[in-house]
């Protein structure tokens, strides 16, 4: 049962337009979301986080969004940069579990020059 | 500063065989996970440790895997009797309680079971 889910395993976007990733969750009781950036042979590193009561969270080129009504969040990075390329995994958590994230699959952003 | 380091990079072995697998993780940080990935899939949680609490190890797959933590700073991840399902990328990752939920990578363990 996956309770976070990014659908795309892949994403492909010409440098300097908008990267779009989304991740969608089942758990109504996520309550803290988290999206860590992953390059190869190296451990993920944290972007950037929402809690639920936020819809929209803005960290320089990221920005993430999320519809709690949809169970959906997505990440935007714009203007996007080749050394954006990388996985990008969205994670939750849920109250009183803060530790314990749960991960998406995660998406393969290639940034085309 | 020094981030999460683990050891070995890589590991071969061959099935039925025990394997250790070593995270060091940030210097004051009291808080260790370790997590594993395997092909196409999300990390998936097996372990906890915070401080001297008992560590919480609702994650781990089956009672071949345990982990301990000396000293509330180095752990290891230990799998016995390996099999080729066991083969993934084992991540470790530390955190400052007080933090919140930005946890620290290290660079994973890649262990391949022939």
């Amino acid at each position: 049962d996956q309770q976070v889910k990014q659908n795309s395993p892949s994403l492909s976007v010409q440098e300097g337009r908008i990267s779009i990733l989304n991740c969608d969750y089942t758990n109504s009781m996520f309550d803290y979301f988290l999206w860590y950036k992953k390059y190869p042979a190296e451990g993920p590193t944290f972007l950037i986080s929402i809690s639920s009561i936020k819809d929209k969270n803005e960290d320089g080129r990221f920005t993430v969004f999320l519809n709690k009504s949809a169970k959906h969040l997505s990440l935007h990075i714009v203007p996007s940069q080749p050394g954006d390329s990388a996985v990008y995994f969205c994670a939750a958590s849920a109250e009183g579990s803060n530790y314990q994230l749960i991960w998406g699959a995660g998406t393969k952003l290639i940034i085309k020059p | 500063g020094a981030g999460v380091s683990q050891s070995p990079s890589n590991k071969v072995t061959e099935k039925g065989k025990d394997v250790e697998l070593r995270c060091d993780p940030i210097s004051g940080h009291t808080a260790l996970y370790w997590y594993r990935q395997s092909l196409g899939q999300g990390l998936e949680f097996l372990i906890y440790f915070q401080g001297n609490s008992a560590p919480d190890k609702s994650g781990l797959p089956s009672d071949r895997f345990s982990a301990e933590r000396t000293g509330g700073s180095v752990s290891t991840l230990t799998i016995q009797r390996t099999q080729q399902e066991d083969s993934a990328v084992y991540l470790c990752a530390s955190s400052l309680w007080d933090e919140g939920d930005e946890q620290f990578f290290g660079p994973g363990t890649r262990l391949t079971v022939l």
